[in-house]
């Protein structure tokens, strides 16, 4: 059974500084593997998708990357900025016909202005 | 961009009653996934629908769960007794593409479901 972990489990950085948010699978036969930013309350909004042939996807100051013989995924962000604070979730798709999301718990950020 | 509606935003039920969830999809996909996130949990995956049937379930996606497609544009989410334990955020998500035209799943905002 696919496990995700993100550590950690929540960050506070003041802004302008880069920062890595890390994702890590149990099971490397993935589909892809995608980060969500989600705001109280709200729902997911998708950052960024790697797919399992790819090393990383860029978009703006976001940057993914992906090690799928490692089950690691990394993302980072540049020149963070207060509205950059949300909750952070990576979740991966099997490696099968079926696509159901497994998600980590997160990585909550706080970016002091 | 494409949206994925869901209503209503957020419902208030008594424990042993049914609750409907609505979903409006992304027009033309023929996909579509529930998801909840208990209060402080992770999001985890209830079902996925293709062309009208069950393509694949979780182990929380008991006899209690339903779902349909009462037309051809509404997917529902049904409970038909909702026990406490069913308070949750309910995700309805829809195969579609970001801005730079790669496949990604895009999310509803949610439906708060809250049992008393």
């Amino acid at each position: 059974k696919q496990e995700v972990t993100q550590i950690p489990a929540a960050l506070s950085v003041p802004e302008g500084e880069n920062l890595v948010l890390n994702c890590s699978f149990t099971d490397s036969a993935i589909y892809n593997l995608q980060w969500f930013r989600q705001d109280p309350g709200k729902g997911l909004t998708s950052l960024l998708l790697i797919q399992s042939s790819q090393r990383e996807q860029t978009s703006g100051r976001l940057n993914a990357s992906l090690d799928k013989s490692s089950g690691r995924s990394t993302l980072y962000i540049a020149a963070s900025q207060p509205g950059d604070s949300a909750t952070y979730l990576c979740a991966v798709s099997p490696n099968t016909g079926r696509r159901a999301l497994t998600f980590g718990s997160g990585t909550r950020l706080q970016v002091q202005p | 961009e494409p949206e994925v509606t869901q209503t209503p935003s957020h419902q208030v039920t008594q424990m042993g009653q049914e609750v409907i969830l609505r979903c409006v999809p992304i027009s033309n996909h023929l996909y579509f996934y529930w998801y909840r996130q208990i209060l402080g949990q992770k999001v985890e995956f209830l079902v996925s629908f293709y062309n009208n049937e069950i393509s694949e379930k979780s182990e929380i996606f008991d006899d209690q769960f339903s779902v349909e497609r009462p037309d051809g544009s509404n997917f529902t989410l049904k409970i038909r007794s909702t026990k406490l334990e069913d308070s949750a955020m309910y995700f309805c998500a829809s195969p579609g593409t970001d801005s730079s035209g790669a496949n990604v799943l895009t999310f509803g905002a949610g439906s708060r479901l809250t049992v008393l």
